[in-house]
């Protein structure tokens, strides 16, 4: 079964802190993405990467970058970790049409 | 159907009835649509997807309708059970540009028993 996994279910941080939310999916999947999914806002693009090394910014990347080093893994990462972006994190890999997604990672930045 | 904006549409059915999510999407470009179940705290699912040169594709008990006309895509549930009650959401993919896809806001269906 294709599977995409998330590292945490739930995280909660500070204010100011660095923050890894890291995805793995094991189809060989070239394309990856981050979002972030919040109330009455529905799935909004953060990074995305089609390629090892590669990242493009997607809708809301401000406060946020990514790193793909390999293949099979694309992580978030929050540079300083501010209460506006508590959320939930969903992570979704791809090969050319539809998307499969990760269980999805509820952080709470206090 | 779905929209942009602070409030989540709803749906609420009978266990047994049959259900109708509709969507309205943006870009008149889209040529691959699918539509994703999530249910509380998890990720979404994919239930069932449609291309653009068709207007209709049946799985198990749901249908999807594409209306290119009106840009309008639909999910219908047929013999809506408990476990059915979750957020639905639609997508586009444009066929020119990037490989993404654009989300809807969701519906949210609430199952009766």
């Amino acid at each position: 079964d294709v599977k995409v996994t998330q590292s945490s279910r739930y995280l909660v941080k500070r204010t100011g802190e660095k923050v890894f939310l890291e995805c793995v999916q094991d189809m060989d999947h070239e394309n990856m993405f981050w979002y972030r999914q919040d109330p009455g806002l529905g799935l909004r693009l953060i990074y995305f990467s089609y390629d090892v090394k590669m990242k493009e910014k997607g809708d809301i990347p401000e406060g946020y970058s990514v790193s793909r080093e390999k293949k099979e893994r694309f992580s978030l990462i929050l540079e300083s970790a501010s209460t506006n972006q508590t959320s939930m994190y969903l992570c979704a890999s791809s090969l050319n049409r539809g998307y499969t997604f990760g269980s999805g990672t509820r952080l709470t930045v206090v | 159907g779905e929209s942009v904006g602070l409030h989540l549409p709803t749906l609420s059915v009978q266990e047994g009835d049959n259900s109708i999510i509709n969507c309205a999407y943006s870009n008149s470009a889209s040529d691959y649509f699918i539509w994703y179940k999530q249910e509380s705290g998890k990720g979404p699912q994919f239930i069932i997807d449609i291309r653009s040169n068709m207007d209709k594709r049946q799985g198990q008990r749901v249908t999807v309708l594409l209306n290119k006309t009106v840009k309008h895509l639909s999910l219908q549930i047929a013999a809506t059970q408990p476990g059915d009650s979750a957020v639905y959401f639609c997508a586009e993919k444009p066929s020119t540009g990037a490989n993404n896809l654009f989300f809807g806001t969701g519906t949210r269906l609430t199952v009766i028993p």
